[in-house]
């Protein structure tokens, strides 16, 4: 069964409003929490490094201010997207690295419409 | 940062026949190799992995091979079923994990 759940796994929103993504680890705890944006047919591309208790890093061209997020917790963590625009349509999607190997689990991804 | 790069784009099989994909990466750093498997809106599912001290890894019908110094690593699958058609993803890590480009693989019936 899935080890990282996402929610919601779609959203649509207008332009201009806030949208709050969840990933959360199942029965493990993850220190680092991975956030990718995949465009359609393309590969995924890391955004942000998602740290409990302490701030994000985040990848070069990635607006933070834009994308904020909140490891909240050691199964927790959130990526809003702030006055979305339709170019922030896309697939967003998280992951965490489990056991001492550090294997890295997928969410189950956020289709992000934004009107 | 990482840099990877995978080929081919597309790659289409006959049923039974053997499919490669190939992947290099430019930090000699990296030292874990995974390999990804995603349908069509689904989250990508690790489906093989190699670190840099193992030149070749085999897992039923799949395999992965590693040349640390060419910095390639190939992702074989043999005997293919319609079922093994997705978007297949190579990844290379030294601190965080970057992907290649992803390979779309149709096996024909």
């Amino acid at each position: 069964g899935a080890v990282v759940s996402q929610h919601p796994s779609w959203v649509i929103c207008k332009s201009g409003t806030s949208v709050k993504i969840e990933c959360r680890s199942l029965d493990f705890q993850a220190t680092t929490m991975f956030w990718y944006r995949q465009f359609p047919k393309q590969s995924l591309m890391l955004m942000a490094t998602s740290n409990e208790g302490s701030k994000a890093t985040y990848e070069q061209g990635v607006e933070k201010d834009k994308f904020l997020i909140n490891h909240a917790s050691l199964t927790l963590s959130t990526l809003t997207v702030t006055s979305a625009h339709p170019e922030d349509s896309s697939f967003y999607i998280c992951s965490a690295p489990r056991g001492r190997d550090e294997k890295l689990f997928f969410g189950s991804g956020t289709q992000l419409s934004v009107l | 940062g990482e840099n990877v790069e995978q080929h081919p784009s597309t790659l289409s099989v006959q049923e039974g026949d053997s499919a490669v994909i190939k992947c290099t990466y430019s930090d000699s750093a990296s030292n874990y190799f995974p390999w990804y498997k995603q349908e069509l809106g689904k989250r990508p599912q690790l489906i093989i992995d190699i670190r840099s001290n193992v030149g070749e890894k085999k897992d039923q019908r799949i395999a992965v091979t590693l040349n640390k110094t060419a910095k390639h690593f190939s992702l074989h699958i043999t005997e293919t079923q319609p079922e093994d058609s997705a978007v297949y993803f190579c990844a290379a890590r030294a601190n965080n994990l970057f992907f290649g480009t992803g390979t779309r693989l149709t096996v024909i019936p």
